[in-house]
């Protein structure tokens, strides 16, 4: 499975829409993009994911550019609730899944007042 | 629905005790991981089984041994516990199409 690049950390002030930005230039035709997130010490979380065309769900956006080197999860009205680690991983959908998933660093988002 | 189960969820160990750690799914996933958080950092993967009766080695197995006998259990063992295995363990299951689900995770201390 490709690698994945995220920042470290971002900050969003609350009510306004956060968008966590992710580089996988190394994605294959038949890998998807994932995004998790993790609250506090508890287990990670999905979110949401995609191939190639932009996905919403309740939860979450997920904006994958044309070339899908890279995609930008937005999560449209921050609360105080969303600060969390969220990662971006991408996986091979369906046969010729390996099994092996890395999750990288992810992205400490700050949700502020 | 119990989703994904792991025991215990606290122990402390002193070095060179063994234990293992077991995780339990409900969800017929055929794939099962286990993962280790230290302090500030992010997941990384131990050990991983796509079926039963098969394993794989993750980023960081070295001192750590599995097992899937049963496709809905996925045992983390550690024959001679160190000080630099103390972290949380998270374990996760999926199908090969589908997100992941994890579990609480295990906290272990090694003193």
């Amino acid at each position: 499975d490709a690698k994945t690049t995220q920042p470290p950390s971002m900050d969003c002030a609350e009510g306004r829409a956060a968008n966590l930005p992710c580089n996988h230039s190394t994605i294959s035709g038949n890998e998807y993009v994932y995004w998790y997130r993790q609250i506090h010490s508890q287990g990670p979380q999905y979110i949401i994911h995609g191939l190639k065309n932009n996905e919403t769900n309740e939860m979450a956006s997920l904006i994958i550019t044309e070339d899908r080197k890279s995609s930008t999860l937005i999560l449209p009205h921050a609360t105080l609730r969303d600060t969390a680690v969220y990662y971006c991983i991408v996986r091979v959908y369906g046969s010729g899944n390996t099994g092996k998933l890395i999750f990288g660093q992810g992205t400490t988002l700050q949700v502020k007042p | 629905n119990a989703g994904v189960t792991q025991t215990p969820k606290f122990r402390v160990l002193k070095t060179g005790q063994s234990m293992t750690l077991l995780c339990a799914q409900d969800m017929n996933h055929e794939y099962m991981y286990w993962y280790r958080q230290d302090p500030g950092m992010g997941l990384r993967l131990i050990h991983y089984s796509v079926g039963e009766g098969t394993t794989a080695k993750g980023e960081v197995p070295d001192g750590y041994n599995v097992s899937r006998l049963k496709k809905q259990n996925f045992l983390l063992g550690l024959e001679s516990a160190a000080p630099s295995q103390t972290s949380v363990y998270f374990c996760a299951s999926s199908r090969p199409t589908g997100e992941l689900f994890f579990g609480e995770g295990s906290r272990l201390t090694v003193l």
